[in-house]
């Protein structure tokens, strides 16, 4: 089944402890992304990703890295992550390839920052 | 500065009723309008999407209408259902490579 798999689907820690949220996708997508949903402030995104070993900022990329040394996968990381940071984070992936652009999203991480 | 203006944020609809959900643009390079729909506990999934060489497209009860020149695109759904309660986003992007930017998300109620 082509999906995008995020882990894990939901996280409690404490302000500045080291963290990662895995994305992994079975489709040979080029392009990847992270968002982050918050009430009112519908899916704004983080990084993306349009091939191996290029990645570039969103609209909020501060207190976040990526990387994409695998074509399927793209971890985000939060070096010291801030209760600012307690949202809802997704990964999309798509091909961006002719005349479909469309995303297929992962189930979602749910991040509480305490 | 926000590229894809949603409106409403919220909408209730009574069961068989029709729901419209309406977004706005200024990059006029946008070639790709799309609509997500998320329910809660998802992730959002490509409901329908539509490009500027037509003004209409439908797939069941879902219709984009799209108006080029006010540079406005609207979802209508038809005979609205308590299942289509969902958060419903319109999307647009441009050919190359660049990010799809989404609007703020529109959460739909539809009540029997």
């Amino acid at each position: 089944e082509a999906q995008v798999t995020q882990n894990p689907r939901y996280l409690i820690t404490v302000t500045g402890k080291k963290l990662t949220v895995t994305c992994s996708q079975n489709m040979n997508h080029e392009y990847m992304s992270w968002y982050r949903q918050d009430p009112g402030l519908g899916l704004r995104q983080i990084y993306y990703s349009m091939n191996v070993e290029v990645t570039d900022k969103g609209d909020v990329p501060e207190g976040y890295k990526v990387s994409r040394k695998e074509k399927r996968n793209f971890p985000l990381i939060l070096e010291s992550p801030s209760p600012n940071q307690t949202s809802l984070y997704f990964c999309a992936s798509s091909s961006g390839q002719g005349r479909s652009y469309g995303y297929t999203f992962g189930s979602g991480t749910r991040l509480t920052v305490v | 500065q926000q590229q894809v203006k949603q409106s409403p944020q919220s909408l209730i609809v009574q069961k068989g009723g029709i729901s419209i959900i309406n977004c706005a643009y200024e990059n006029t390079a946008f070639d790709y309008f799309p609509w997500y729909q998320q329910f809660p506990g998802k992730g959002p999934a490509l409901l329908i999407a539509i490009r500027p060489d037509v003004s209409e497209k439908k797939e069941g009860r879902f219709t984009i209408s799209f108006n080029k020149s006010a540079k406005q695109f609207s979802l209508h759904i038809m005979d609205s259902q308590p299942g289509d309660s969902a958060t419903y986003f319109c999307a647009a992007k441009n050919s190359g490579n660049t990010p799809l930017v989404f609007g703020k998300g529109t959460r739909l109620s539809v009540i029997a």
